[in-house]
């Protein structure tokens, strides 16, 4: 059962545009959730972490949003440059106590020079 | 900082052969570290999950005779494929959770095995 979902496998986008990709959740004990980024035969970074008592965490070009009530989350790459280009996993898990990560199955995303 | 070697990143054997890869945390002690398995365009499927000094918990479905997982120090796991056959083949990611940290796994660079 896929606790964690990412309904869109790709998403193309022109340098410089917004890039939105999105996560929903089914499992309401989660409470921390984490984007990572992914290149062909790596493993993957780590980008940024949203905790559920927020709902906006902002790096750089990168921000993350939570929707608690609808169990989404979704990440803003902006603006996007070639560089991004890779498959963007969301995670989610507990704060504390639970090791485990449960991922989606990742959004590859291109960003068109 | 938080960086996470895995070697080899690209290894081939005969099937009946085993298999070590070795994961360490370079800048940081890791209590625990998790070795994940990827299949071609699916997402990672967690294998088991060691902390250190003790027995790992593999998740269900894996087999623990097949895959040794051993995690000596706070910087040092190894998960060894015994008796490789061809159905081995794929990406092996480990990560490691920093001591006292919050939830973050780093990852690996992956290592990829081709069973023959």
């Amino acid at each position: 059962d896929q606790q964690v979902k990412q309904n869109s496998p790709s998403l193309s986008v022109q340098e410089g545009r917004i890039s939105i990709l999105n996560c929903d959740y089914t499992n309401s004990m989660f409470d921390y959730f984490l984007w990572y980024k992914k290149y062909p035969a790596e493993g993957p970074t780590f980008l940024i972490s949203i905790s559920s008592i927020k709902d906006k965490n902002e790096d750089g070009r990168f921000t993350v949003f939570l929707n608690k009530s609808a169990k989404h989350l979704s990440l803003h790459i902006v603006p996007s440059q070639p560089g991004d280009s890779a498959v963007y996993f969301c995670a989610a898990s507990g704060l504390t106590g639970a090791n485990n990560l449960f991922f989606g199955t990742g959004t590859r995303l291109t960003v068109i020079p | 900082g938080a960086v996470v070697s895995q070697h080899p990143s690209w290894v081939i054997c005969k099937s009946g052969t085993s298999v070590k890869i070795e994961c360490r945390s370079l800048d940081f002690q890791a209590t625990t570290m998790f070795w994940y398995r990827q299949f071609p365009k699916q997402s990672l499927m967690l294998m088991a999950t060691s902390n250190e000094g003790s027995k790992a918990t593999y998740e269900q479905g894996v087999e623990k005779d097949k895959f040794l997982i051993n995690h000596a120090s706070l910087t040092l796991s190894t998960l060894t494929v015994t008796s490789a056959h061809p159905e081995d083949s794929s990406f092996y990611i480990c990560s490691a959770r920093e001591l006292g940290a919050k939830n973050i796994q780093y990852f690996g660079a992956g290592t990829r095995l081709s069973v023959l």
